[in-house]
């Protein structure tokens, strides 16, 4: 029962830097979400994805890429790391859209990225 | 624009404690409210969730009623465990959009 999972755990990057965090989940969802959480703030939409090959911007995109070349993978990429850019990073994945009435999200455990 | 704010954390309870756990939200329309969960190493899961108005939603022994005239989501629990121990998150989703709103996050630390 993997549902959905991230790596790494925990990273430090130095600014300018580049990474990749990884998110796959095995329930064939269609639907994947990349979050950030500040510390003492709310989590944030980066982007999402409704499905392979489909991805859009959510409220804080800038300084992230998003690919979806596969339904079970949603790599989030820092180009040039930035101290601004530290932060905790959730993956999710639902079968249905988030406005649908018994939708439900899953979560990954989280990145947590520091840039220094 | 919409928002949830949550009471700050932590909050300290003995086992078999009360716990109430504040979340208000601003909005228009009708919004669904949700409570997610996360457990220590783990992710978010959802704990329980409410559409519309006076509805309950309930799971594990935790309860929240959606208040609109309060436009309150408050969760309580009567009897608190020490495996309740984690981080609770307040958010709503807008009627018409698929975007889910976070409030801060309250961690909650259950002692023996």
């Amino acid at each position: 029962n993997a549902g959905v999972t991230q790596t790494p755990k925990f990273r430090i990057l130095k600014i300018g830097q580049s990474m990749t965090l990884q998110c796959a989940q095995d329930m064939n969802h269609n639907y994947m979400y990349w979050y950030r959480q500040d510390p003492g703030m709310g989590l944030k939409l980066i982007y999402y994805s409704v499905g392979a090959g489909i991805t859009d911007k959510g409220e804080v995109p800038n300084g992230y890429n998003v690919s979806r070349s596969t339904t079970e993978d949603f790599p989030l990429r820092l180009e040039l790391a930035a101290p601004s850019q530290t932060s905790v990073y959730f993956c999710a994945s639902s079968y249905i859209p988030t406005r649908a009435t018994n939708e439900k999200l899953f979560f990954g455990s989280g990145t947590q990225l520091s840039v220094l | 624009g919409d928002s949830v704010t949550q009471m700050e954390g932590p909050v300290t309870l003995s086992e078999e404690a009360f716990l109430t756990i504040n979340c208000t939200y601003t909005a228009t329309g009708y919004p669904s409210l949700f409570w997610y969960v996360q457990y220590p190493g783990e992710g978010l899961q959802l704990l329980l969730k409410a559409t519309k108005a006076d509805d309950k939603g309930s799971n594990k022994g935790f309860e929240a009623t959606y208040r609109k005239e309060t436009t309150s989501f408050h969760l309580e629990k009567g009897s608190v465990q020490v495996s309740d121990s984690a981080v609770y998150f307040c958010a709503l989703r807008a009627w018409n959009t698929d975007k889910l709103i976070f409030g801060t996050g309250t961690r909650l630390q259950v002692f023996p």
